[in-house]
């Protein structure tokens, strides 16, 4: 257990569904990121929230869009998806501070298959 | 570009010791992470160097050379569960991670 959490664990949408993701951090951290991790590719940043604000997008599709009510909690809503978007994706959390590279805790990911 | 480069797979016996290396090109330096992900589960995390040299932490020891863009992961007295994916990540500039596509361990009897 890292203290963080995702749900569902395993999901199968068609490209017409819309479905969301959830991630929860017990860690106190300050900042949340949606991560994809496609079978032999690097960890793809997709958005990172800090003190709740989204500092990053890396120019990820729309149909792709995340909130971040709370410090804790973390979305990730999808609609019209593709399926190449089929991959595992992470939340990971973590306390920024300055001056240093922060160490990030991943929750076990949702494995999502596009039909 | 920024690169993360590590060898896709490895092999090793049980009990033995493996090195598994990670090259970096990146847009400036803010620390180097290794985690460890199981088939199907988190990336954990392992080690973090900032300064040159080797950090001993049980079993695994993590080794940092800044001039050369390089750092290792030394795994000794290998176990079973150690068959695992490893990931190398660099912090950039802006403190971004920079993550390499993994090297997956695998253990023999």
């Amino acid at each position: 257990e890292t203290g963080v959490t995702q749900t569902p664990r395993h999901l199968v949408m068609g490209m017409t569904n819309k479905k969301s993701l959830k991630c929860e951090q017990h860690l106190g951290h300050n900042a949340m990121y949606w991560y994809k991790q496609s079978a032999k590719k690097p960890l793809e940043l997709m958005f990172v929230y800090n003190f709740k604000e989204q500092t990053e997008n890396n120019s990820v599709p729309s149909r792709f869009s995340p909130e971040c009510p709370n410090s804790s909690h973390l979305f990730l809503h999808l609609h019209t998806l593709q399926p190449e978007d089929s991959a595992l994706y992470l939340c990971a959390s973590s306390q920024v501070e300055r001056g240093a590279s922060d160490t990030q805790y991943f929750g076990p990911g949702t494995r999502l298959t596009v039909l | 570009g920024q690169n993360i480069d590590q060898p896709t797979e490895m092999t090793a016996t049980e009990g033995a010791i493996v090195q598994i290396n990670c090259t970096y090109q990146t847009s400036g330096f803010n620390g180097l992470f290794w985690y460890q992900q199981h088939a199907g589960e988190a990336p954990t995390f392992l080690s973090y160097n900032v300064l040159d040299g080797l950090e001993e932490k049980g079993r695994f020891s993590s080794f940092l050379s800044r001039s050369k863009g390089y750092s290792y992961l030394l795994l000794k007295e290998l176990q079973m569960k150690d068959s695992a994916s490893y990931l190398c990540a660099v912090g950039d500039s802006n403190y971004q991670l920079i993550w390499g596509a993994g090297t997956k361990l695998i253990i023999k009897p």
